[in-house]
């Protein structure tokens, strides 16, 4: 089994809400990511989760927050976004931090600011 | 941030008719891998390449893992209407496990 869940599938919000995003595998992986994409682009690495730990932020403002509480879970804390974020946010998992090991992609949530 | 090159960047097939893209790019990797994605779902793996010269089937599906480790090519024989989406290449270029992402190949059918 290779599946990456991801709830919600759409997500709407105005400016000054709060949201959530949530992703979970189970499959044992120790390594979990979060992508940003736009409209006909390639998806944008934001985060890298190593083992439950940020390994890697690729400057992504701070109105992002993850979160990585267990193994399987990984979630985006959403607050103050801009009309801009609008996209697809899409949740990843490989079975190490390291080495050349495919990555598994979740169905993504679409999230629209208002 | 970088992208491999991919092409073409959209293409109209016939059913029936063989489909082929290419990834290329300036650096060496040791991983590509092919991705084909549906209109508002993520990314899904369909071949995975480890090796320079390697050469992988997958049903209808052919990827090699060009000799030079600077490219990579995927075939589809045969297509049918399901064979419609967005393919990504992407590469793993260092062991910190981050992607490089080809631009994408559109493939549409043909009216």
């Amino acid at each position: 089994d290779t599946e990456v869940t991801q709830t919600p599938k759409h997500l709407v919000m105005g400016m000054t809400n709060k949201k959530s995003l949530k992703c979970e595998q189970h499959m044992g992986h120790r390594a979990m990511y979060w992508y940003k994409q736009k409209a006909k682009k390639p998806p944008e690495l934001m985060f890298v989760y190593s083992y439950e730990k940020l390994s890697i932020n690729e400057s992504v403002p701070s109105r992002f927050s993850p979160e990585c509480p267990n193994s399987s879970l990984l979630n985006l804390h959403l607050h103050a976004l801009q009309p801009e974020d609008s996209a697809l946010y899409l949740c990843a998992s490989s079975q190490h931090p390291t080495g050349f090991q495919e990555q598994y992609f979740g169905p993504g949530t679409r999230l629209t600011v208002t | 941030g970088q992208q491999l090159n991919q092409s073409p960047q959209s293409m109209f097939i016939q059913e029936g008719e063989d489909v082929s893209m290419n990834c290329t790019s300036s650096s060496i990797f040791n991983t590509w891998l092919w991705y084909k994605q549906d209109p508002g779902e993520g990314p899904v793996l369909l071949i995975a390449l480890y090796k320079a010269g390697e050469l992988t089937s997958n049903g209808r599906l052919t990827a090699q893992f060009g000799i030079t480790r600077k490219d990579s090519f995927l075939n589809i024989s045969a297509s049918i209407p399901s064979d419609v989406g967005i393919y990504f290449c992407a590469g793993l270029y260092n062991a910190g496990n981050m992607l490089t992402f080809g631009g994408g190949t559109r493939i549409m059918v043909k009216p």
